[in-house]
């Protein structure tokens, strides 16, 4: 069974810096991108950016780009999401997805985390 | 960036009704299209992809269509548990964006 398994909720000040975790297992960790979302609280779904594990290849979504670090070790299926600074506007939960595909040509996230709740308030 | 629209933002109907969600693209992206849904204090869930295949385990009253810049997810009875959130994604290019949702409620 594909899982996803993310780090636990987070509460920092702003300024801070801050790194996620998303364990994946049941199938090659490589072999799969893993996509970041955003979701504030009571907004709709932000696509955030994507990793392959097997070589780091990142993508990011131009609203992101600067502002957030997506990695992976691929050694232990593990991906990360990381702020070197935080701002209050980063507070949301966040979800880490599997980028799978259909006929090498139609891309989907089949697989999700639980989320990883993140609150910064001074 | 391709720009996803979803109307409605919500709508009320009853458990057997038949309720449609209309998703726009602000370009034409073929069938590059999923569906995703979101319960209260869940991850959002695959529904369709590639406009109109259903992904495994997804109850056959969930459907989608469309091509092209306009598509549709159409829920033929709705059941209790399909109160939930829906969202269209573009898969044709990054970042893959999502639309901003439609509330399905309890009327």
């Amino acid at each position: 069974e594909v899982q996803l398994v993310q780090s636990g909720a987070e509460v920092k000040k702003p300024g801070e810096s801050l790194k996620i975790s998303c364990k994946g297992s049941g199938y090659r960790f490589s072999n799969y991108w893993i996509g970041w979302v955003r979701q504030m609280p009571g907004k709709g779904l932000e696509w955030m950016g994507i990793i392959y594990p097997g070589d780091s290849d990142t993508k990011y979504s131009p609203s992101f780009q600067g502002q957030v670090t997506i990695s992976a070790d691929k050694f232990n299926n593990i991906a990360y999401l990381q702020w070197s600074s935080l701002k209050a506007s980063d507070s949301a939960m966040y979800y880490c997805a599997r980028k799978n595909y259909y006929s090498s040509g139609w891309y989907f996230f089949d697989s999700w985390g639980q989320g990883t709740l993140v609150t910064v308030s001074s | 960036d391709i720009q996803m629209t979803q109307s409605p933002s919500s709508l009320s109907a009853s458990v057997g009704d038949s309720v449609t969600i209309t998703c726009r693209a602000s370009q034409t992206i073929s069938n590059y299209l999923n569906w995703y849904q979101q319960k209260p204090g869940n991850a959002p869930e695959l529904l369709i992809y590639a406009a109109s295949s259903l992904q495994s385990g997804v109850p056959s009253r969930f459907s989608g269509s469309g091509s092209g810049t306009d598509f549709t997810l159409t829920i033929s009875s709705l059941q209790p548990e399909d109160f939930a959130t829906y969202y269209c994604q573009q898969s044709l290019s990054a970042p893959r964006t999502f639309g901003q949702g439609t509330k399905v409620e309890i009327k």
